[in-house]
């Protein structure tokens, strides 16, 4: 699976759009680019994810650059509830795969 | 439908005890996985199972075996336990082409 970086914390205003990058340049044809967040300590949870259109559901948006080596994941209208940390992950979509995390961006969002 | 079901959700253990952490899943799901996470940390992969009958080792197997029953259960056991253990173990399970789904955690403590 392709490595991925990203910035070990964020702070956004409750209201604003929160943009949460990741790098991912080594990242093969046929991986796509998964994105959960960890609330406290509970279990992580799946956001959305992508294979290099643009998506969007009802909880974020995803924007993956054209040459796929990097993506940005997009709260539109933040929360105090979406303080958790993020995780960015490339992979395949087979399940035989083995799933790395990286440490994430822990994303802070202030009154 | 109870999705990922980890059990004990908080132990205790002396050095040198052994246990074994359970987690089943009921969503017919092929791939599991086991995930530690420390203190500030993200998630580390211990070992994972693509399918009924295989296992194969993540980043940090050392000290760590697994069993995978069934399609449904994927157990990890710590033979002699040290004190370098003590962290939140969580289980995942995902079906081809789709996001992890993960288990609320087993909160262990190695005194």
């Amino acid at each position: 699976d392709a490595k991925t970086t990203q910035p070990p914390s964020m702070d956004c205003a409750e209201g604003r759009a929160a943009n949460l990058p990741c790098n991912h340049s080594t990242i093969s044809g046929n991986e796509y680019v998964y994105w959960y967040r960890q609330i406290h300590s509970q279990g992580p949870q799946y956001i959305i994810h992508g294979l290099k259109n643009n998506e969007t559901n009802e909880m974020a948006s995803l924007i993956i650059t054209e040459d796929r080596k990097s993506s940005t994941l997009i709260l539109p209208h933040a929360t105090l509830r979406d303080t958790a940390v993020y995780y960015c992950i490339v992979h395949f979509t087979n399940s035989g795969y083995a799933l790395n995390f990286g440490k994430g961006t822990s994303l802070l969002v202030t009154p | 439908n109870a999705g990922v079901t980890q059990t004990p959700k908080f132990q205790v253990l002396k050095t040198g005890q052994s246990m074994t952490l359970q987690c089943a899943q009921d969503m017919n799901h092929n791939s599991m996985y086991w995930y530690r996470q420390d203190p500030g940390m993200g998630l580390r992969l211990i070992y994972y199972s693509a399918s009924e009958g295989t296992t194969d080792k993540g980043e940090v197997p050392n000290g760590y075996n697994v069993s995978r029953l069934n399609k449904r259960e994927f157990s990890l056991r710590l033979e002699s336990a040290a004190p370098s253990q003590t962290s939140v173990y969580f289980c995942a399970s995902r079906p081809w082409g789709s996001p992890l789904h993960f288990g609320n955690g087993t909160r262990l403590t190695v005194t």
